[in-house]
């Protein structure tokens, strides 16, 4: 079984400045794949970033990036420059190659940016 | 490219009545899942279909709640009768491949659902 851990509930940020989104997973499979989504108000998941478990470099998309330390079983994410339109539940997801794919989410993160 | 398409947008119903929700993904995209959000939580898979056939329904409360797909593409999720704790958000997704942990899932709005 696979499962996600994301122990902040919420997060503050001023604008402007970096922030870390943590989130520890826990698989047997040798091989998966990390994925983050940002959820606004609105409700509507939004892909933010993928990283695969046999990914050399850490993933990369414009503002964030992902810190993945496998050893620690570790998928941390990092905003920099926080905007006010960050503000959003994150939410960390995972696939393993056992069991057909199957995604699980973690219970999210809640940040609020700061003017 | 068109995003994944969910009706209603919104829906209240009295416990013991029955509801359907209505998902179209992303054109050729192969697999659909539905999800429950309970306030508070992360997305709880219900069933996920790889182009007509059932991939999981481990997580799906089959004495009340039901999915088809019957032709590949739109699917339709029902529960009846519903439960007090059954209000949530249904989220369907789609992704273009078969299976692989890089298949990247998109979102639909969701369909928020409260039972009274």
């Amino acid at each position: 079984a696979q499962k996600i851990t994301q122990t902040q509930p919420g997060m503050f940020v001023q604008e402007k400045e970096a922030v870390t989104l943590d989130c520890t997973y826990d698989t047997s499979d040798q091989s998966y794949g990390l994925f983050w989504y940002k959820q606004p108000s609105s409700g509507e998941m939004i892909f933010l970033i993928y990283q695969g478990s046999y990914d050399e470099q850490n993933a990369t998309e414009g503002r964030y990036s992902l810190n993945f330390q496998k050893a620690r079983k570790s998928a941390n994410l990092v905003i920099s420059a926080s905007q006010l339109g960050d503000s959003a539940m994150y939410f960390c997801a995972m696939r393993g190659s056992g069991g057909s794919y199957i995604p699980t989410f973690g219970r999210g993160t809640s940040l609020i940016v700061h003017p | 490219e068109a995003g994944v398409a969910q009706s209603p947008r919104y829906k209240i119903i009295e416990k013991r009545q029955s509801v359907a929700f209505w998902c179209n993904p992303i054109s050729g995209h192969a697999t659909l899942y539905w999800y429950q959000q309970i306030l508070g939580q992360g997305p709880k898979l219900l069933i996920q279909f790889q182009n007509n056939g059932v991939v999981d329904d481990s997580q799906l409360p089959k004495d009340r709640f039901s999915a088809e797909r019957l032709k590949g593409v739109d699917s339709t999720l029902k529960i009846q009768p519903a439960k007090l704790e059954d209000s949530a958000v249904y989220l369907c997704a789609s992704s273009f491949g078969i299976a692989g942990v890089q298949e990247t899932q998109y979102f639909g709005p969701g369909t928020r659902l409260l039972v009274l």
